[in-house]
């Protein structure tokens, strides 16, 4: 079966950095997402890897790793704005997105 | 208006009714997915149009049906409501179904199936 995994909750302090894991397994892979969620809201667009390597994109990063089914988003200067959701997913053999249940990052003072 | 909109925002549904969610982008995106989301789970995708006038089935179609008329427009229809469709559901679209392209979501609906 096609399976995501994430961190189900994280907490980091004000200023500090966070990286948020993904791993997976899906049949066939065409690229891979994180989206950030906020309470209540849509899922927005932040980052997109097909190549291995880092993708950097002001204070976030992404990072892919095909042969280990496994990317980090990295998110510097934290800010209280940033507490949210943030979902990993994975564009399959089908060109289909598949998702992983999110972890939501609680940011302290 | 820009973007993808939705209707309604939310609603409360006996069971055994009848339902369609409303789905509008003004963007031409050629794709548009639907997806639910419930707590715990990561979004599952319900059908899915790649243009229009196709559509297909996603992870979780049964109880569900979609059909795009045009490419603005992507309704879903619940025939018979049940307690498990009780739910959040996106509407999202892209402009095409393959490589970089980023899905775009609408505001969500959330359902309430008594």
């Amino acid at each position: 079966g096609q399976n995501i995994d994430q961190p189900t909750e994280m907490t980091a302090t004000e200023g500090a950095i966070v990286q948020i894991n993904c791993t997976y397994q899906t049949s066939g892979f065409n690229g891979l997402f994180w989206y950030q969620q906020h309470a209540g809201e849509a899922p927005t667009f932040l980052s997109y890897n097909v190549l291995d390597g880092l993708e950097e994109k002001g204070r976030f990063s992404s990072f892919l790793s095909r042969s280990k089914g496994y990317s980090y988003l990295l998110l510097k200067e934290l800010q209280m704005k940033d507490s949210a959701s943030y979902l990993c997913a994975v564009r399959d053999s089908n060109y289909q997105l598949i998702w992983g249940a999110g972890t939501k990052l609680i940011i302290k003072p | 208006i820009a973007g993808i909109t939705q209707a309604p925002t939310s609603q409360i549904l006996a069971a055994g009714r009848r339902m369609t969610l409303r789905c509008t982008q003004d963007m031409r995106h050629n794709a548009m997915y639907w997806y639910r989301q419930d707590l715990g789970l990561g979004l599952r995708l319900i059908h899915y149009s790649n243009t229009a006038g196709t559509t297909g089935k996603g992870e979780v179609p049964d109880g569900y049906s979609v059909s795009r008329a045009n490419t603005d427009d992507f309704p879903l229809t619940l025939a018979s409501a049940v307690p498990s469709q009780t739910s959040v559901y996106f509407c999202a679209s892209s402009a095409a179904s393959g490589d970089s392209y980023e899905q775009y979501f609408g505001p969500g609906t959330r359902l309430t199936v008594t």
